[in-house]
């Protein structure tokens, strides 16, 4: 199946500084690609959707200022939490799904953040 | 989407075939089933789709009922390591975001 690489899959960074992490789609062409956030214990909870080129649609209740999204190529788009606090600490996920991969829609193997 | 009704826990006896049931009573004719399943501190994992007919991959195979209310994800030969959250999914047709449910947590038993 289509990869999709997320980097890194654990960061850890003091409160109050910024992190990026980078969605990748390695074998084809990502029109939209969507992050996710999971909480311990609970399901993944859509964040933000971003189409390439296009500024990211954010779902209710999810700071747009605080979580950064650019989407500016076909096969990578970045988060970037800023200013980070304790209660962002979670596991971050992104999807990809390119137009060639009948309907499938493949997902990163996540990115755990710990701001201390 | 249509809201999915799962099981939150089922055990299966390794190499028995796990059947993870999912209720999906408002699904409309335009929206397909999807089913992923979550390892600890892992991404889910793409397992399989199906619109209306039954699906078969090298993974599992997907029973949707005649009416499409219910579907079941079918592992032939359990192993340890499908111990995971299985994510039985609702996606229309023109969107491609998904939104998950709890799942069930199927433990393979040796």
């Amino acid at each position: 199946g289509a990869v999709v690489s997320q980097h890194p899959s654990w960061v850890i960074c003091k409160s109050g500084t910024s992190v990026k992490i980078e969605c990748r789609s390695l074998d084809f062409q990502a029109t939209t690609m969507f992050w996710y956030r999971q909480f311990p214990k609970q399901s993944l909870m859509l964040m933000a959707t971003s189409n390439e080129g296009s500024k990211a649609t954010y779902e209710q209740g999810v700071e747009k200022d605080k979580f950064l999204i650019n989407h500016a190529s076909l096969t990578l788009s970045t988060l970037t939490v800023t200013s980070a606090h304790p209660e962002d600490s979670s596991f971050y996920i992104c999807s990809a799904y390119g137009t060639d991969n009948n309907e499938k829609l493949f997902f990163g193997s996540g990115t755990q953040l710990s701001v201390l | 989407d249509a809201k999915t009704t799962q099981p939150p826990s089922m055990d299966c006896a390794e190499g028995r075939a796990a059947n993870l049931p999912c209720n999906h009573s408002t699904i409309s004719g335009n929206e397909y089933v999807y089913w992923y399943r979550q390892i600890h501190s892992q991404g889910p994992q793409y397992i399989i789709h199906g619109l209306k007919n039954n699906e078969t991959n090298e993974m599992a195979s997907l029973i949707i009922t005649e009416d499409r209310k219910s579907s079941t994800l079918i592992l032939p030969h359990a192993t340890l390591r499908d111990t995971a959250v299985y994510y039985c999914i609702v996606r229309g047709a023109g969107s491609y975001q998904l939104t998950f449910g709890k799942g069930t947590k199927l433990s393979v038993i040796p």
